[in-house]
């Protein structure tokens, strides 16, 4: 079993709707949880930077870790064509390499 | 501006050559990684340094090579032993080594002919 998991899509939604991005992992160890944003070309950009379970918002995005399930979530609300992007999970153990998940793209139609 | 700078872009090499990608960064940051991207793989760690003169392998450092004589500087050498040398480089740094998220580079795509 892979250590993250991650859909890679395409994901295609509509102008406005809300964005759901997901990734499990099976690590329990893992504490530290990022997302990071990637479009064609560039470097990844830090989007959401979240410690352990909870929620975590900025803006239009809201970052969700839920450790007992060994699920996070990423939900962009009223998605825009800007926003269409690769995303990509991130997480690590405390004083231990970020695992990165494979990224899901996502395309958000006008 | 801070940050971190990669240079060229975009470069081009023959079979058998020796090539040297630049990163660079002024954001004070004590650790710096390089990483490949290939499509459906997501990133993988080629080597890390989390002080200068030191520098460890990461996942994948078979036919690469870094130096840190520097702390902004952390370039990396592809080398004629690595077989499959066309891919996305991409460096960032962070503030140690632990828990402290990674900042990226813009990357540099690697094409070998």
């Amino acid at each position: 079993q892979k250590e993250v998991e991650q859909d890679p899509g395409p994901l295609s939604v509509p102008e406005g709707a809300i964005v759901s991005l997901n990734c499990t992992y099976s690590n329990s160890a893992f504490q530290y949880f990022m997302w990071y944003r990637q479009y064609s070309r560039k470097g990844p950009e830090l989007l959401m930077y979240t410690y352990s379970s909870g929620n975590k918002e900025d803006g239009r995005f809201t970052a969700q870790v839920d450790k007992s399930s060994k699920y996070i979530s990423l939900f962009i609300r009223d998605s825009q064509p800007s926003d269409s992007a690769t995303y990509l999970c991130a997480m690590s153990e405390t004083d231990d390499k970020i695992i990165f998940g494979k990224g899901t793209r996502l395309h958000i139609l006008p | 501006d801070g940050g971190i700078t990669q240079s060229p872009k975009y470069l081009f090499r023959k079979e058998g050559q020796n090539v040297t990608l630049s990163c660079e960064q002024n954001l004070n940051h004590d650790a710096m990684y390089w990483y490949r991207q290939d499509p459906g793989q997501g990133l993988r760690l080629i080597y890390y340094s989390q002080i200068v003169n030191d520098f460890q392998k990461g996942d994948i450092a078979e036919g690469y090579s870094v130096s840190r004589e520097k702390k902004e500087s952390f370039p990396l050498t592809v080398t004629s032993a690595q077989k499959n040398p066309t891919a996305f480089y991409l460096c960032a740094s962070s503030t140690d080594r632990s828990t402290d998220t990674q900042y990226f580079g813009p990357g540099t795509r690697l094409t070998v002919l």
